[in-house]
């Protein structure tokens, strides 16, 4: 199993339609995780946290499934401007030090 | 603050042609990183830093050095660019390996 794993998408939804994305995880001694948007030609910037039990800001909502070991991130009520690449990010807690890993990414597109 | 600044943002090099991209962060973060994005392989980790004066490989490192010239700068060189290096370059940084990654805008390499 890869560290991090995405649905590559892409995910067309209309506007204002739910929109849920998985994200698996290989290192069950893992313990911080992050949702990441990014733009078309754009840097990759932080969405979202998700330390526990999982976490909520405005109409996005991150779970965390440690038993199952995967994240999700759900979109309500999606917009145009949600249209972006959203990536998986994992604190891979491993003996020595290292960075987070990234997944590849999952496509939106949010059609009118 | 300006955040993660990179340069140039576009380049195009021959084959054979060196050069250096610069990066450069004003939040007093001690970890630095250089990425590579190219389509459909998301985030590469090329080098990596935990604190000024050291510096470790990622999983693409074959190709390129790096410079941890202070706790601000963070620099990528090619000695010896090749077609296979036409990418998007990010710069990142953080508190920690463990905490939010801040990304630069990207470097937009061409190599001919």
């Amino acid at each position: 199993r890869k560290e991090v794993e995405q649905d590559p998408g892409p995910f067309n939804v209309p506007e204002g339609a739910t929109v849920a994305f998985n994200c698996t995880y290989s290192n069950s001694a893992s313990q911080s995780f992050f949702w990441y948007r990014q733009d078309c030609r754009k840097e990759p910037k932080l969405l979202m946290s998700v330390y526990s039990s999982g976490n909520e800001d405005g109409r996005f909502t991150a779970q965390l499934n440690r038993a199952s070991q995967y994240i999700s991130l759900l979109i309500r009520d999606s917009k145009l401007s949600d249209s972006a690449t959203y990536l998986c990010v994992v604190n891979p807690r491993s003996s020595g030090n290292t960075p987070l890993v990234f997944g590849k990414g999952t496509r939106l597109s949010v059609i009118a | 603050n300006a955040g993660v600044t990179q340069t140039p943002k576009f380049q195009v090099l021959k084959t054979g042609q060196s050069m250096t991209l610069q990066c450069a962060q004003d939040m007093n973060h001690n970890s630095m990183y250089w990425y590579r994005q190219d389509p459909g392989m998301g985030l590469r980790l090329i080098y990596y830093s935990a604190s000024e004066g050291t510096t470790d490989k990622g999983e693409v490192p074959n190709g390129y050095n790096v410079s941890r010239l202070n706790k601000r700068e963070f620099s990528l060189r090619l000695e010896s660019a090749a077609p296979s290096q036409t990418s998007v370059y990010f710069c990142a940084s953080s508190t920690g390996y463990q905490e939010t990654q801040y990304f630069g805008p990207g470097t937009r390499l061409l190599v001919l």
